[in-house]
């Protein structure tokens, strides 16, 4: 596609539910980013896959999250058992090489946890 | 740990108005510093990165500058469709992690 997809657009859910948010990178980029973004912080790494690995999960913040991307393409996050402090925007970035160079951001899933 | 500081929080300008932005940074050998900018409801959308100390780039109206402590980000004439959060960003050298650490950004409002 022309950039980054991310879906749903935004997510409501109530606490203790599992939710899985996706992200489709643009075609040919190796390298896929999660990012959280909370009311009046900065954007806080997640994970960093490189292809189908993920060389990188030390941002993840418990082990309630987890990530998986699949033919080097979509890749899915998932937060189990949620809790109020999980909302936040959740943004998926791409970049064509692992330099972390140019990233590109999709528009994010704003997730709220009621 | 990485830090990053960005100054001020938020900025109002008239149109026309030059200024700058400050991003200050402590990292564990530098491997890069970027800016992006964010607009509501979106992802950001990069601007710039800068590897070294004295390094300068240039687009539209928007000029960036490293120091070994800091990152400036000079804006010449706005307009209001400069209108943004900026945000700032640093990645460490030396492998390891390859998440970038960011700033919370500047809200800039450009008046007409």
């Amino acid at each position: 596609g022309a950039g980054v997809s991310q879906s749903p657009s935004n997510k409501v859910t109530e606490k203790g539910k599992d939710v899985e948010l996706r992200c489709d990178p643009i075609s040919g980029h190796t390298a896929l980013y999660w990012y959280r973004q909370s009311l009046g912080q900065g954007l806080e790494f997640l994970i960093y896959f490189q292809g189908n690995s993920a060389p990188d999960k030390s941002g993840l913040p418990s082990d309630r999250f987890s990530a998986e991307r699949t033919g080097g393409s979509v890749s899915t996050l998932t937060i189990q058992r949620t809790q109020q402090e999980d909302s936040a925007v959740y943004l998926c970035a791409s970049s064509l090489l692992q330099s972390n160079e140019k990233l590109f951001f999709g528009s994010g899933t704003q997730l709220s946890v009621l | 740990e990485d830090q990053v500081t960005q100054s001020p929080e938020a900025l109002r300008l008239q149109e026309g108005e030059s200024s700058s932005l400050n991003c200050s940074y402590t990292v564990s050998g530098l491997r890069g510093l970027f800016w992006y900018r964010q607009d509501p409801g979106k992802g950001p959308e990069f601007l710039f990165t800068l590897y070294s100390a004295g390094e300068e780039k240039e687009k539209e109206r928007l000029k960036a500058t490293l120091t070994k402590k800091e990152s400036f980000l000079h804006i010449t004439a706005p307009k209001p469709e400069d209108s943004a959060t900026y945000l700032c960003a640093v990645q460490r050298g030396g492998g390891g992690a390859d998440g970038l650490t960011f700033g919370k950004g500047t809200h800039l409002i450009i008046q007409p």
